[in-house]
């Protein structure tokens, strides 16, 4: 089955540097990467998410890249604000299964990040 | 807008006692429908899903069910509770029949077993 590999698991900005969160996937058949932010005590949210056939999506501050080829992909968030400070998710899904419409989705272990004003 | 809908928010239950926790959702039909665990804060494991009424597929062995009696509420259900039980549930859906739809999550139920 697919893994996710996610790093680092904690990251900490000065407000208004720059945050990269990496993650690579084992199962090259995977098509789909969102990005989830998880405050705390609440649900995890989608922030961004990729499709296999583009390469770079960005949105305002935040952008997220994907290598095919090599399997992996990175969340980018410039001039980070301490509003930013979350636990942030990766995770990679596979074909659907069955004629379902079902495909699994695999999430990374996760990386707190804390901006510090 | 769909909204999605989990509780209680927390919940304090002994080991051995039963467990159900509810899941709703509006604004969308024939979602498919997923319960999730997260552990220490980290790593969201999947439980279970369920692509329609009455249809439900499980992940991983374990002290838990879920069941789906209606097409838009999901429950997870245990009989006798364990201490490993404890942990943060969360509920999600996605749209049925969509390639790569977004999973869109509840704000989760934190349960604890003493």
């Amino acid at each position: 089955g697919e893994n996710v590999e996610q790093h680092p698991s904690t990251l900490s900005v000065q407000e208004g540097d720059s945050a990269v969160i990496k993650c690579t996937y084992s199962d090259s058949a995977s098509n789909y990467f969102p990005w989830y932010k998880q405050e705390l005590g609440k649900g995890p949210q989608l922030i961004i998410d990729i499709r296999s056939n583009v390469g770079e999506k960005k949105d305002q501050r935040i952008a997220v890249t994907l290598n095919k080829t090599a399997k992996h992909f990175s969340l980018h968030i410039t001039e980070t604000q301490p509003e930013d400070s979350a636990v942030y998710f990766c995770a990679a899904k596979g074909e659907d299964a069955g004629g379902t419409s079902y495909g699994k989705l695999t999430f990374g272990q996760g990386t707190i990040l804390t901006v510090h004003p | 807008s769909q909204t999605i809908h989990q509780w209680p928010a927390t919940l304090v239950q002994p080991v051995g006692s039963p467990l159900s926790l509810e899941c709703t959702v509006e604004g969308t039909s024939n979602p498919n429908l997923y319960w999730y665990r997260q552990a220490a804060g980290r790593g969201l494991q999947l439980l279970f899903y369920s692509v329609g009424i009455g249809q439900i597929s499980s992940e991983v062995p374990q002290n838990l069910s879920a069941s789906r009696p209606q097409d838009r509420q999901f429950i997870l259900s245990s009989k006798k509770l364990l201490l490993s039980d404890s942990g943060f549930y969360l509920c999600a859906w996605s749209v049925l029949g969509a390639l790569n739809s977004p999973l869109h999550f509840g704000n989760g139920t934190r349960l604890t077993v003493t």
